[in-house]
């Protein structure tokens, strides 16, 4: 494998249900990042991670968990969604992110549909 | 505050034509990037190039080029000649404290 990787690249589910998406770089960064990519709106930056440790918090609801158990590894655990939830996921890396324009490289993102 | 403005929603042209898609930032930062993503219909951002606030030089990759003018706070990507595969959405983005700002893109049709 190579890049980034994101998976499952589909997900339906409904309020009451319990998931996880899951992000895996190959690219030995250090930093992580999920977006949201809804319709006609800019993507909007989520969290970010950098060597494991949260650095940002986009204000998003409590319903959205993060998890970085390395730098390799994202997950991004759903519980009690809404139906406004419903988006494209998309997840990235960089090498550590300092604000000095490291390039983000994207993975395929996971289209997720809250019932 | 970053912002970054695309203008054009959506551009339809006929193939072998060239097209420019516009960009507009804004950010009171003195040294920053500029990005340009291309996001195909299978969901990816690719990356395209990055561009820094120093250097204004025009670039050249094959049937693509940008123009960095910051005198008018813009930077714009021109397609020489498309193709049906530059059939995307565009996205332009500015690099802010901890993350990238991106403007809510251009899709691009090439119509064969």
């Amino acid at each position: 494998e190579t890049g980034v990787t994101q998976t499952p690249r589909h997900l339906v589910m409904g309020m009451t249900n319990k998931k996880s998406l899951k992000c895996e770089q190959h690219l030995g960064h250090n930093a992580m990042y999920w977006y949201k990519q809804s319709a006609k709106k800019p993507l909007e930056l989520m969290f970010v991670y950098n060597f494991k440790e949260q650095t940002e918090n986009n204000s998003v609801p409590s319903r959205f968990s993060p998890e970085c158990p390395n730098s390799s590894h994202l997950f991004l655990h759903l519980h009690t969604l809404q139906p406004e939830d419903s988006a494209l996921y998309l997840c990235s890396s960089s090498i550590p992110a300092g604000g000095h324009g490291d390039t983000q490289y994207f993975g395929p993102g996971t289209r997720l549909t809250v019932l | 505050a970053q912002k970054v403005t695309q203008a054009q929603t959506e551009i339809s042209v006929v193939e072998k034509e060239d097209v420019t898609l516009d960009c507009v930032y804004e950010t009171r930062d003195t040294t920053y990037y500029l990005f340009w993503y291309k996001q195909p219909p299978s969901g990816e951002l690719v990356f395209l190039i990055r561009r820094n606030s120093f250097d204004e030089q025009n670039e050249i990759s094959g049937r693509y080029s940008w123009n960095f003018q910051k005198s008018t706070s813009s930077f714009n990507f021109t397609i020489t000649a498309s193709q049906v595969v530059d059939s995307a959405v565009y996205f332009c983005a500015l690099t802010g404290a901890n993350n990238l700002f991106f403007g809510t893109g251009t899709r691009l049709t090439v119509i064969p």
